[in-house]
Parts: structure tokens; C-alpha cells; sequence
């Protein structure tokens, strides 16, 4: 069964390195997201990406973070310059788009843990 | 704005009893409801969902969902639960007519299953 992959499975990194978190999304996808969850707090809204461009961003979503979808294939979230804040579990999701009714199911990946020292 | 509460944030059940773990949402208008759950290491799981209809929605692993409109409820249900349904389950809802269906999700309950 097709399965949306996430790389690294745990990165750590210092205060103010930059970080790269990689996502395959199911192949015939179409819209693509992130989610994050902090330690003991709810999953939150990132990002939206259809169409090689943002469909909608949170407002945690600042200047900090970028998306991309370089080679067709993977989809990835960029963290400039690392918060203590920022340590999290971060999640991909893909989704073929909307069913007549509502929208239709998003994959989830297992997630990338990111810890920031 | 949107809120989704889970009240229980860690719910413990015997092996073949039933479970009901609750849901309560803050929207303007009925949204797009959904549970999914997440073992350790995996992804989260779509369980079910309800966008209109009937409000019992059955869902994969003989999980069932009861929409009440007055309550602001999604309550999630199984009649008999097994060890392997020790995980986290996560309510979430999509604002109705969202064109990507950003979802918004509750703080989780933890479910462990004593044999």
C-alpha cells in the first residue's frame, strides 16, 4: 500500500543552524501539508501546497519556514534558522484533492522529530 | 475561532470492554469531522469521517463516531477493544466548503489496554 516516507526519522541541530525535513508524498498526489505537534500539545496547521505554491499558511508559518517541491517527487519544509521553539514532531501529509462533499483523506507520514539544542 | 477539546487526555480499558472517547468542537457551522489515530512510529490513520447524513459513521477496525449537532460532539466508539487498539486517537475537523481541508486537531487521548 502506497505510504507517504519522511527523512530523517530524528534530527538534531543547534540554535540557528538551518534544517531541511524531507517528505515523499503518495505518488499521484496532489496537495501536500505540514503539520507540527510540540511535546504534549495539539497537532497544529503549518502549510498547504498545491500547484508548486502555498494554498494557506498558519501564522506560525513565518518568514523562518519555507516549502518546496524540488525534483517532482519530494516535498520539503525548510527551517532557516532554528528556534529552541522549533523542537517538535513535524508531519507530512499528501492528499488527492477534494471528493464531491468534502475533502478527501490526508496521508500522514510518520514524522520527523526534530530537537533544536 | 476553531477549537477541538478532547477532554481525556489518557483513558486506560480492559481487554474486551468497551470504549467511548469524547470529542466536543467550537465552530460556526458544522464542519467536516474526522478521527484518526496514531500507533507509536506510524503515521496518523484515518478511522472515519463525516461530512453529512447519517450521523453514526462506521469506521476501519470496528471503530464507529456519533455526530450530534446539539452537543457539538463527535464521540468516538468500540463495542470491544483489543490490545492493538492501545494508541493515540486525534479529533480533527475541516471548516466546511475549506477548498484543501486544513485540518484542526485536538490535544489527543492516549488509550492503553490492559490484557
Amino acid at each position: 500500500e502506497p505510504e507517504v516516507t519522511q527523512t530523517p526519522s530524528h534530527q538534531v541541530t543547534q540554535m540557528g543552524q538551518e534544517v531541511i525535513l524531507r517528505c515523499v508524498p503518495i505518488s499521484n498526489h496532489l496537495y501536500f501539508y505540514w503539520y507540527r505537534q510540540i511535546l504534549g500539545q495539539k497537532v497544529e496547521f503549518l502549510v498547504s501546497f498545491y500547484n508548486n505554491e502555498i494554498s494557506e499558511k498558519s501564522e506560525i508559518f513565518d518568514d523562518q519556514f519555507s516549502v518546496e517541491r524540488p525534483d517532482g517527487s519530494n516535498f520539503t519544509l525548510k527551517i532557516r534558522s532554528t528556534k529552541l521553539e522549533d523542537s517538535a514532531m513535524y508531519f507530512c501529509a499528501s492528499s488527492t484533492g477534494l471528493l464531491a462533499g468534502g475533502p478527501n483523506e490526508q496521508f500522514f507520514g510518520p514524522g520527523t522529530r526534530l530537537t533544536v539544542l | 475561532a476553531q477549537s477541538v477539546t478532547q477532554p481525556d487526555i489518557h483513558i486506560t480499558v480492559s481487554e474486551g470492554a468497551s470504549l467511548e472517547l469524547r470529542c466536543n468542537y467550537s465552530y460556526g457551522a458544522t464542519p467536516y469531522l474526522f478521527w484518526y489515530v496514531q500507533s507509536p512510529g506510524q503515521g496518523l490513520q484515518l478511522l472515519l469521517k463525516y461530512f453529512s447524513g447519517d450521523t453514526l459513521v462506521q469506521g476501519i477496525k470496528g471503530f464507529e463516531a456519533e455526530f450530534k449537532r446539539s452537543q457539538s460532539s463527535f464521540n468516538l466508539r468500540k463495542p470491544s477493544v483489543h490490545w492493538s487498539d492501545a494508541a493515540e486517537y486525534f479529533c480533527a475537523v475541516a471548516a466546511r466548503g475549506s477548498t484543501l481541508g486544513r485540518l484542526y486537531f485536538g490535544r489527543g487521548t492516549q488509550l492503553t489496554v490492559w490484557p
